[in-house]
């Protein structure tokens, strides 16, 4: 059964600060991997997709990284800013046909 | 953004009466789902569904049940709402042909039992 885990739970960095956020998946047999952001009372709104053939995913100051290997993913923020404060949470899909596990979540703060 | 609403946004119930959640999708995807977000537990699955009257369930489905009679509708019912379903209720929707898409999320329902 898969597992997803996110530490640390919650991280606070000073603004124009690099972060990577970190994410491990317990199979290994990964069909793809998600990572979403939440910003407080409101929905889920998706960032990356990482499908099993792929190493990584950029989406301009966001890359999210895939080692499957390892059963990790990370998800750097670069040129961290206020703006970027959310709780990000990553999900695995060990099928196509399977419902995404989440975890639960690393919750950022940037402060200015 | 995905076009994905659910309805109400906000309801305030009392023990023991039913209440019916509608989530709606003008993606003509296939996957949707039901989660239900709790400080302290997270995003949990209470049901899915892959298709027209086919659904399954979640970690958390005991109380609730689903239909899905058309591609773009997926309603979530508590048959006999108790207090322990008070919580955020996000419906969500995935693409791909197998289901292995992107997932995207609507704005959530705010359910208080009192």
């Amino acid at each position: 059964k898969q597992e997803v885990t996110q530490i640390p739970a919650a991280l606070s960095v000073p603004e124009g600060e690099n972060l990577v956020l970190n994410c491990s998946f317990t199979d290994s047999a990964i069909y793809n991997l998600q990572w979403f952001r939440q910003d407080p009372g409101k929905g889920l709104t998706s960032l990356l997709l990482i499908q099993s053939s792929q190493r990584e995913q950029t989406s301009g100051r966001l890359n999210a990284s895939l080692d499957k290997s390892s059963g990790r993913s990370t998800l750097y923020i670069a040129a961290s800013q206020p703006g970027d404060s959310a709780t990000y949470l990553c999900a695995a899909q060990s099928s196509g046909n399977t419902p995404l596990v989440f975890g639960k979540g690393t919750r950022l703060s940037v402060i200015a | 953004d995905a076009g994905i609403t659910q309805s109400p946004r906000h309801k305030v119930t009392e023990t023991g009466t039913p209440v019916t959640l509608r989530c709606h999708q003008t993606e003509n995807h296939r996957y949707m789902y039901w989660y239900r977000q709790d400080p302290g537990h997270g995003l949990r699955l209470i049901h899915y569904s892959y298709g027209v009257k086919d659904t399954d369930k979640g970690e958390v489905s005991d109380g609730y049940s689903v239909s899905r009679s058309k591609t773009e509708d997926f309603l979530l019912t508590l048959e006999s709402a108790t207090s322990s379903q008070t919580s955020v209720y996000f419906c969500a929707i995935r693409g791909g042909a197998s289901g292995g898409g992107e997932q995207f999320f609507g704005p959530g329902t705010r359910l208080t039992v009192l």
